[in-house]
């Protein structure tokens, strides 16, 4: 069964930092991009960042850039957020996401699995 | 960025019923780059299409997707109780993707 399993959210003062993990499954994780998307209580979807297949090429939301890295331990399958400086705004259930790369653009893709998310809360 | 308008808001249908939903782009998708996902209360995004009108994995034909350029349309037919759900577009024809901000979907 392709799954996609996300750690390491929790409580954290504002200025603070977390990794979030996202174990993959079921399916050739060095194959694929990988995203993080996050959602804010009662709001919309938000892309986070993105990685490509053996990790030579990131992107970043402006919110984010400058703060937040993504990397990718492919022989671990796994997928890491360190966020740093988190600011309350970033306050989220984060998914990390597969992109299946295929009638993608270089840069960007749909996303065919999800995970079940991680809660992050930056609060003193 | 490309930005996604979602309308309406909220639909309330009955079972059986037709729901279409719309997604409007601030400036053209290209290669109708479009995704549709719903999510219901507690859960992850599940893709439902991608390109526009390609239904992903497991879909059942009820749920299609149409549209070019910058308005594109998700349509559920013979609505069934459990799609009750927020969906969602997402256009991923340039960087950053971005997503609307999601239609409620409610079955009376």
């Amino acid at each position: 069964e392709v799954q996609l399993v996300e750690s390491g959210g929790g409580l954290v003062q504002p200025g603070g930092s977390l990794r979030l993990s996202c174990a993959a499954s079921g399916f050739t994780f060095s194959s694929y991009w990988m995203y993080w998307v996050r959602q804010a209580p009662g709001k919309g979807l938000v892309w986070v960042s993105r990685i490509n297949s053996d990790g030579s090429s990131t992107g970043y939301a402006d919110s984010v850039k400058g703060r937040f890295t993504i990397s990718r331990d492919n022989a671990k399958n796994t997928l890491f957020l360190q966020m740093n400086s988190l600011r309350a705004e970033d306050t989220a259930v984060y998914y990390c996401a597969r992109a299946p790369k295929k009638n993608c653009t270089s840069t960007s893709c749909y996303m065919d699995v999800w995970g079940t998310g991680t809660t992050v809360t930056v609060s003193s | 960025e490309i930005v996604l308008t979602q309308s309406p808001g909220t639909l309330s249908l009955s079972p059986g019923e037709t729901a279409t939903l719309s997604c409007r782009a601030s400036q053209s998708v290209s290669s109708s780059y479009l995704a549709w996902y719903q999510q219901k209360p507690g859960q992850a995004p599940r893709l439902l299409i991608y390109g526009a009108s390609t239904r992903a994995s497991g879909i059942p034909d009820r749920f299609s997707g149409g549209g070019s350029g910058t308005d594109f349309t998700l349509t559920i037919s013979r609505l069934e109780p459990e799609d009750s759900a927020v969906y969602y577009c997402q256009q991923y024809g340039s960087t950053p993707t971005t997503f609307g901000q999601g239609t409620r979907l409610e079955i009376k």
